[in-house]
């Protein structure tokens, strides 16, 4: 079973906000939701991970809701480098792999 | 600090070939996994290790072999090629300590290996 459920695809503006949603109703307490991005035939990039906390670094916020059940990825200034597939996953701090769903296939145009 | 870097990038074997695919981790990362990349299977984990020790391992058949030498590169072996061997093969390195996995994992680029 989907531990994560993404919208299919998502379309956003060269230089506005693009906020993405994620659901994880079922998260355990000691899951951390992930966030990772995947331009065309490159490998994965890291973006940000949390636990409760809203987080922020130089790539995106990550804003969690407080039951867990849910999370938003925002790329505060959206530009055309930032059109990839996005993750989100939730792991243990002993899940030793990384799976990927389908994602969100975010477009930004110009 | 640099990042995870692989070579080759690009590879073309023949069946029955073998092929061995270089990692270099982040420096200061013990832990190195490897991924299998399809589009029909998405992102499969190969193996991990950990301190020149493989730690974890995916369902893959022996031809996939890895080692991490003392430095925390990583190199990884398949023997006799198949077709569905074609793929984009990740390496990822990660901060992690001890026992626990509890950190980020930063790809590399990846090789893009075509047998034929």
């Amino acid at each position: 079973d989907a531990k994560t459920t993404q919208p299919t695809s998502m379309d956003c503006a060269e230089g506005r906000a693009a906020n993405l949603p994620c659901n994880h109703s079922t998260i355990s307490g000691n899951e951390y939701v992930y966030w990772y991005r995947q331009i065309h035939s490159q490998g994965p990039q890291y973006i940000i991970h949390g636990l409760k906390n809203n987080e922020t670094n130089e790539m995106a916020s990550l804003i969690i809701t407080e039951d867990r059940k849910s999370s938003t990825l925002i790329l505060p200034h959206a530009t055309l480098r930032d059109t990839a597939v996005y993750y989100c996953i939730v792991r243990t701090n002993n899940d030793y792999k990384l799976s990927f769903g389908a994602g969100t296939t975010v477009t930004v145009r110009a | 600090k640099a990042g995870v870097t692989q070579t080759p990038r690009y590879l073309i074997k023949t069946r029955g070939q073998q092929v061995t695919l270089s990692c270099s981790p982040i420096s200061g990362h013990r832990s190195v996994s490897w991924y299998q990349q399809t589009p029909g299977q998405g992102l499969q984990f190969l193996f991990e290790y950990f301190s020149e020790t493989q730690r974890n391992k995916g369902n893959f058949p022996g031809r996939f072999s890895g080692r991490q030498f003392s430095n925390s590169r990583s190199e990884m072996n398949v023997s006799t090629l198949e077709l569905g061997d074609s793929a984009l093969y990740l390496c990822a390195s990660s901060p992690a300590q001890g026992s626990g996995f509890s950190y980020e994992q930063y790809f590399g680029p990846g090789t893009r290996l075509t047998v034929t």
